[in-house]
């Protein structure tokens, strides 16, 4: 399968620690990059290959991935991070790929 | 300041075809490997199709295989999605995505999309 599942929704508080999953077979073979998406706007990249940022993408946002699972880790979230996250990944054959199913992420 | 400009999208009856444009400025667009991500309203993102840099492979979605052609003009620095017997499922926003290395991943820059509606 080429799915990527994720957790629907999760809360944080102002300045605490929220990490966002993402499960699939694929995640074994290749990176997930992971991407936010505000309401209205495009969707912009925060995180891909082994843990490398864009220019301009704070320090607090991180990745890391073990076995089939991938996760970004925001670490003391501000209310701009409150967004809909997506991971994405190459499928097995590699010249397709698919993005999760999306986490919203509320700062509370 | 990388640009990407999707044009294009309009309201079409079922069965109809659209061709979209994305116009590109800001980095070598014969560098790079483009893509075209769609998003269906208030549901997530669907990844359409890829083309190398030099348009020699292409590769898409079992959702609009044989339906849509990716192609691109580095000679204008653009990307065009042709899309045919479009189906009311087709209906999304449209965005083009800059592929971030040699092996056309991560999208490191998107455009702010184009809609396409499929309805009668």
């Amino acid at each position: 399968s080429s799915e990527l599942t994720q957790d629907p929704a999760v809360s944080v508080a102002l300045g605490q620690t929220v990490r966002i999953t993402c499960q699939g077979d694929s995640l074994r073979s290749y990176y997930a990059s992971w991407y936010q998406q505000k309401p209205g706007q495009a969707p912009v990249l925060v995180i891909y290959g082994k843990n490398k940022r864009p220019s301009g993408i704070p320090d607090r946002f991180s990745g890391s991935s073990s076995g089939n699972t991938a996760s970004l880790t925001i670490t003391g979230a501000q209310a701009e991070d409150e967004a809909d996250y997506y991971c994405n990944s190459r499928d097995s054959s590699g010249n397709h790929c698919v993005f999760g199913t999306g986490t919203k992420v509320t700062v509370l | 300041e990388v640009q990407l400009v999707e044009s294009g999208g309009v309201v079409v009856q079922p069965g109809g075809s659209l061709r979209l444009s994305c116009a590109a400025s800001g980095f070598t667009f014969d560098d790079s490997a483009m893509h075209w991500v769609r998003q269906a309203p208030g549901k997530g993102l669907e990844w359409v199709s890829l083309i190398s840099w030099d348009g020699d492979s292409t590769y898409y979605a079992d959702s609009v295989k044989g339906r849509f052609t990716i192609s691109r003009d580095n000679s204008k620095k653009s990307l065009y999605l042709q899309m045919n017997s479009l189906r009311a499922e087709d209906t999304a926003l449209y965005y083009c995505a800059k592929g971030g290395d040699s092996s056309g991943y991560p999208f490191d820059y998107w455009g702010q999309g184009t809609l396409v509606t499929v309805s009668s």
